[in-house]
């Protein structure tokens, strides 16, 4: 069983750059969380689909992130225009969705440092 | 709205000591309660869980009981080793109009180091 899986695991942009960062979800997952981790703090959520749709966007997204999980078991986060203040790591999260909560499990994360 | 504050680190112990790591909560209704670690190196798992009051969550000799009464969730371990040196994160599930199974809302983490 592959466990959730993120590319690329570092990313070093100039400010004003576009971003795509992609996650795999476990195998059998229907449901993607994604979370930003600044150094030194919790995660921080940002964004919730059970299968393709996107059913929570935390205030944190700005219009500036977008995310998607098209059919399957991948899903992206796209940033444009990054901003110093995007440097963070970036974590992924698939789980089984259903009536009652099943355990998130993590990827190992992207790390995003912005010039 | 929903919130977890986590003890400040860094937390350095002698192995075989006893561990505590406070952890207290804010939330509307009954929220699910979780511990998850961060080795170095690796992405977060989960340690443990409670999902109503006066539930024990347990697991590789840490446990936290779910304390509705003080809001509370305390990580806990009678005898630390070196290879628990982690970091060390709360987390809630809220229960409340608007959560979803999917957010997850986190403490700031604390660093345990266990030297032998």
């Amino acid at each position: 069983e592959t466990g959730v899986t993120q590319s690329p695991t570092h990313l070093i942009k100039t400010r004003g750059q576009q971003v795509t960062l992609r996650c795999s979800s476990q195998s059998g997952h229907n449901t993607v969380s994604w979370y930003q981790q600044a150094l030194g703090q919790g995660p921080e959520f940002l964004t919730y689909f059970q299968n393709e749709a996107q059913l929570e966007k935390s205030r944190l997204l700005s219009d500036r992130f977008s995310a998607e999980r098209p059919k399957g078991s991948f899903s992206t986060l796209e940033i444009q225009r990054t901003e110093q203040g995007d440097s963070a790591m970036y974590l992924c999260a698939s789980s089984l969705g259903g009536p009652s909560y099943n355990e998130q499990f993590f990827g190992p994360g992207t790390r995003l440092t912005v010039l | 709205g929903d919130s977890v504050t986590q003890m400040e680190g860094p937390v350095t112990l002698s192995e075989e000591a006893f561990l505590t790591i406070n952890c207290t909560y804010t939330a509307t209704g009954y929220p699910s309660l979780f511990w998850y670690v961060q080795y170095p190196g690796e992405g977060l798992q989960l340690l443990l869980k409670a999902t109503k009051a006066d539930d024990k969550g347990s697991n590789k000799g840490f446990e936290a009981t779910y304390r509705k009464e003080t809001t509370s969730f305390h990580l806990e371990k009678g005898s630390v080793q070196v290879s628990d040196s982690a970091v060390y994160f709360c987390a809630l599930r809220g229960s409340g109009r608007g959560s979803t199974l999917g957010r997850l809302y986190f403490g700031r983490g604390t660093q345990l180091t266990v030297w032998p």
